[in-house]
């Protein structure tokens, strides 16, 4: 358990809408980072942080912002939801002894209508 | 770029049968290689990683070698059990110091009785 919570955990919402996932991670890690998963392509990198106020984009971030104020909360969000953002995300975090190894949360499941 | 094939499935295997499943990877630099198991409903779960050439990960009876003449990590299994059942994800860490992760597609694996 590397401590990391995601909310909401499901989501419908109308296109167009405004919609924030919010990551809470409880052990201080400096890194974290948002993937979505889609059928046939895996997961892929939206976003990650690598500190406070402190972020960079990933392979997918066209249509996603992110934002940390904190250490311990990374959020993401879709300005405007489209269709093709139905997805399931994950935010991740940074961990482990040797501090190279990157672990997930549970995932939170997004449909757009 | 970075990148990662792995075979895709699904596969479906009896009780107690062998498992592997293929992973080669293009990287530049010295990558760490991971592989990663989502039970149905589920976050990823770090089931081992390798982080230099000839290193063995092995975890729950699951091994994968790290092989650079032959850029694979090969994920095995003696004998595989029902509860093995999922989606396994062979993954690479590029430096850069964000230690950001690419992911194969995923390989989905039945196991019956």
């Amino acid at each position: 358990d590397a401590g990391i919570t995601q909310s909401p955990r499901h989501k419908v919402t109308e296109t167009g809408t405004p919609v924030t996932l919010r990551c809470h991670q409880t052990e201080n890690h400096r890194y974290m980072y948002w993937y979505r998963q889609d059928p046939g392509h895996g997961l892929r990198l939206i976003h990650y942080s690598y500190g406070v106020k402190d972020t960079d984009k990933g392979e997918v971030s066209d249509g996603y912002s992110v934002s940390r104020s904190k250490t311990e909360d990374f959020l993401l969000t879709l300005e405007s939801a489209t269709s093709s953002q139905t997805s399931v995300y994950f935010c991740a975090i940074r961990g482990g002894n040797s501090g190279n190894t990157i672990y997930f949360g549970e995932g939170s499941w997004l449909t757009v209508v | 770029g970075n990148s990662v094939t792995q075979m895709e499935g699904p596969v479906t295997l009896s009780e107690e049968a062998f498992l592997t499943i293929n992973c080669t990877y293009t990287a530049t630099g010295y990558p760490s290689l991971f592989w990663y198991v989502q039970y149905p409903g589920e976050g990823l779960q770090l089931l081992l990683k390798a982080t230099k050439a000839d290193d063995k990960g092995s975890n729950k009876g699951f091994e994968a070698t790290y092989r650079k003449e032959t850029t694979s990590f090969h994920l095995e299994k003696g004998s595989v059990q029902v509860s093995d059942s999922a989606v396994y994800f062979c993954a690479l860490s590029y430096q850069g110091g964000s230690e950001k992760l690419v992911f194969g597609k995923g390989t989905k694996l039945t196991v019956n009785p």
